[in-house]
């Protein structure tokens, strides 16, 4: 079965400090990938996806970057945090061209201090 | 851009009683999917129900299912039975692009004893 796994649950840094999210799949080949950010009381907004190895697509002009080394793996970074980037984060992925369902990560918490 | 509306921030049921939750949703493309997405407190997101936009039939999920309008383009979830457990958000969603999935900002369901 497939399963995803995405961390730091929670994560608490310094304006101004780099970012690094990690987000792996496992038990699917060439899955299409996900970040997406939930800002407190609001819904689910797409940052970045990825339909192969090195493929990004970014949907908002941010101080976000995304990367995709392997197959199965996702990241998110951040040379240098603002106050604006806290917020929930979630991984996800789907198969194919993405008419199916996507199945997300447990998210992870981020508070810019 | 594609959108996806949640006209009801909040809503309250009592336990055992039905509650229907609306979506609105804006797209051109003729094949395309929805879903409903429920996020409890623990954030995790899990998917309720799918529904392909070329099956003219409903969506059921045992106590869940669906009231697809496709000319009206809505896509209201309806909740038999309500338990404590379906105490969540609700989000909708749609796949007009083919690739990812285009939020509403969600229903803050609350079901009491």
């Amino acid at each position: 079965s497939q399963t995803i796994h995405q961390w730091p649950a929670t994560l608490v840094q310094p304006v101004g400090s780099p970012l690094s999210l990690e987000c792996t799949v496992e038990g699917t080949s060439n899955p299409n990938l996900y970040w997406y950010r939930q800002a407190a009381g609001r819904g689910l907004q797409l940052l970045f996806y990825s339909v192969g190895i090195g493929q990004i697509s970014s949907e908002v002009p941010q101080n976000l970057s995304a990367s995709r080394p392997q197959d199965r793996q996702f990241i998110l970074s951040s040379k240098k945090l603002l106050l604006s980037d806290s917020g929930f984060y979630l991984c996800a992925w789907s198969e194919g061209a993405g008419n199916t369902e996507a199945f997300f990560g447990q998210g992870t918490r981020l508070t810019v201090v | 851009a594609q959108t996806v509306t949640q006209s009801q921030p909040e809503m309250s049921v009592q336990e055992a009683e039905t509650v229907t939750l609306s979506c609105t949703y804006d797209t051109s493309e003729n094949n395309y999917y929805l879903f409903w997405y429920k996020q409890p407190p623990s954030r995790q997101m899990i998917l309720v129900i799918r529904q392909e936009a070329y099956k003219q039939q409903n969506a059921t999920e045992n106590r869940f299912s669906v009231n697809f309008q496709k000319a009206a383009k809505s896509f209201s979830l309806k909740i038999s039975d309500s338990q404590l457990g379906d105490t969540a958000m609700y989000f909708c969603a749609s796949t007009p692009s083919g690739y990812a999935l285009n939020f509403g900002k969600g229903t803050s369901l609350l079901v009491t004893p």
